[in-house]
């Protein structure tokens, strides 16, 4: 049964620094990665899709890697902002045809 | 939203009795889904659905039931609550089982 782990749960650091939230799944042959935002009392917005061909994924300052072999993949936050503070979470599928797992997130708070 | 909406946002039930939650969708896409998100445990998939009236269980789908016999509306329902169904429960839809999948707003469920 994939697992997938986020670690830390929680993270706090000043704004400006840049940063890197890790996401490490069980099973390594898996079809693709998404990475989600949810702020408090909200649902989850995608941020980045990464496909099990694919190694990274950009949008604005936030990048996304893959190392499906170590089963491994990183969002990295730069310049980070007091807005950029939510709950991050990764989500695997195994295949095509099933749903996404997804890891319990980890919750970023960027201090002004 | 991604043009998704669900109705109640926030409910108050007794234990026991039948609980309807309901999705509705403006963008016509193939699959939608239920999520139960609780602390410690993460988001958990319940049902989804690949088609009009078509539909699978997901990883605690015990206790819950749904239907969709509209492309745009995706029903989970509880027939008889239980205080461990006390959540917040989201529904997402996708193009896809594999792609990127687009959240409600979530529905505060509390059964005493």
């Amino acid at each position: 049964k994939q697992e997938v782990t986020q670690i830390p749960a929680a993270l706090s650091v000043p704004e400006g620094e840049n940063l890197v939230l890790n996401c490490s799944f069980t099973d390594s042959a898996i079809y693709n990665l998404q990475w989600f935002r949810q702020d408090p009392g909200k649902g989850l917005t995608s941020l980045l899709l990464i496909q099990s061909s694919q190694r990274e994924q950009t949008s604005g300052r936030l990048n996304a890697s893959l190392d499906k072999s170590s089963g491994r993949s990183t969002l990295y936050i730069a310049a980070s902002q007091p807005g950029d503070s939510a709950t991050y979470l990764c989500a695997v599928t195994h295949s095509g045809n099933t749903p996404l797992v997804f890891g319990k997130g980890t919750r970023l708070s960027v201090i002004a | 939203d991604a043009g998704i909406t669900q109705s109640p946002r926030h409910k108050v039930t007794e234990t026991g009795t039948p609980v309807t939650l309901r999705c509705h969708q403006t963008e016509n896409h193939r699959y939608m889904y239920w999520y139960r998100q609780d602390p410690g445990h993460g988001l958990r998939l319940i049902h989804y659905s690949y088609g009009v009236k078509d539909t699978d269980k997901g990883e605690v789908s015990d206790g819950y039931s749904v239907s969709r016999s509209k492309t745009e509306d995706f029903l989970l329902t509880l027939e008889s609550a239980t205080s461990s169904q006390t959540s917040v429960y989201f529904c997402a839809i996708s193009d896809g089982l594999a792609l990127e999948q687009y959240f409600g707003p979530g529905t505060r469920l509390t059964v005493t």
